[in-house]
């Protein structure tokens, strides 16, 4: 039972480019999320999803997309990457969308140059 | 913006029991109170959550004043692995989303 895996762990890319950052759990969660953590702060929500075929946005959605065509895979991809986007990305998953403990991943340390 | 203030750091020695405080004044009637902690920059881990009553699992206690405007988070006899961030999150009713603050820094002295 591996929980929730994200890759990569670490990724540098150049301003401009895209990618997508994977998140796949084997818990059969119909809750999933993304938040990307600056130095010395909170979580910040990007997307979620409380089911395969349905996403909706977060706190700070701008300059990422989300889709969820299984129950499995969260990926969130970069469409443009742009420097201010440099931070942690954390994806979690929970049973529900409901009072139910989320489970994280060990995150994607991103750079953008 | 979140709806809980914590202190920014604290310290407590090996083996003593571990108080972090909460303050949610602005919290409604359902909504739960979380704690996860995040040890060095890994992953956030779930720890205990509660509405009114006190709740206890194998990681900590949580208690809640009976007005609900604040909680402590107990862990009973800390180790120098519970040197962590630890967040107190109000679970927004209305949407189910955490709001995350930037937490207290614990760190467990020898």
């Amino acid at each position: 039972n591996a929980g929730v895996t994200q890759t990569p762990k670490f990724q540098v890319l150049k301003t401009g480019q895209s990618m997508t950052l994977q998140c796949a759990q084997d818990m059969n969660h119909e809750y999933m999320s993304w938040y990307r953590q600056d130095p010395g702060m909170g979580l910040r929500l990007i997307h979620y999803s409380v089911g395969a075929g349905i996403t909706d946005q977060g706190e700070v959605p701008n300059g990422y997309n989300v889709s969820r065509s299984t129950t499995e895979d969260f990926p969130l991809r970069l469409l443009s990457a742009a420097p201010s986007q440099t931070s942690v990305y954390f994806c979690a998953s929970s049973p529900d969308e409901g009072h139910q403990p989320q489970h994280f991943g060990d995150g994607t340390r991103l750079s953008i140059l | 913006d979140a709806k809980t203030t914590q202190p920014p750091s604290m310290d407590c020695a090996e083996g003593r029991a571990a108080n972090l405080p909460c303050n949610h004044s602005t919290i409604s009637g359902n909504e739960y109170v979380y704690w996860y902690r995040q040890i060095h920059s890994q992953g956030p881990q779930y720890i205990i959550h509660g509405l009114k009553n006190n709740e206890t699992n194998e990681m900590a206690s949580l208690i809640i004043t009976e007005d609900r405007k604040s909680s402590t988070l107990i862990l009973p006899h800390a180790t120098l692995r519970d040197t962590a961030v630890y967040y107190c999150i109000v679970l927004e009713d209305s949407n189910y989303q955490l709001i995350w603050g930037a937490g207290t820094k614990l760190i467990i002295k020898p």
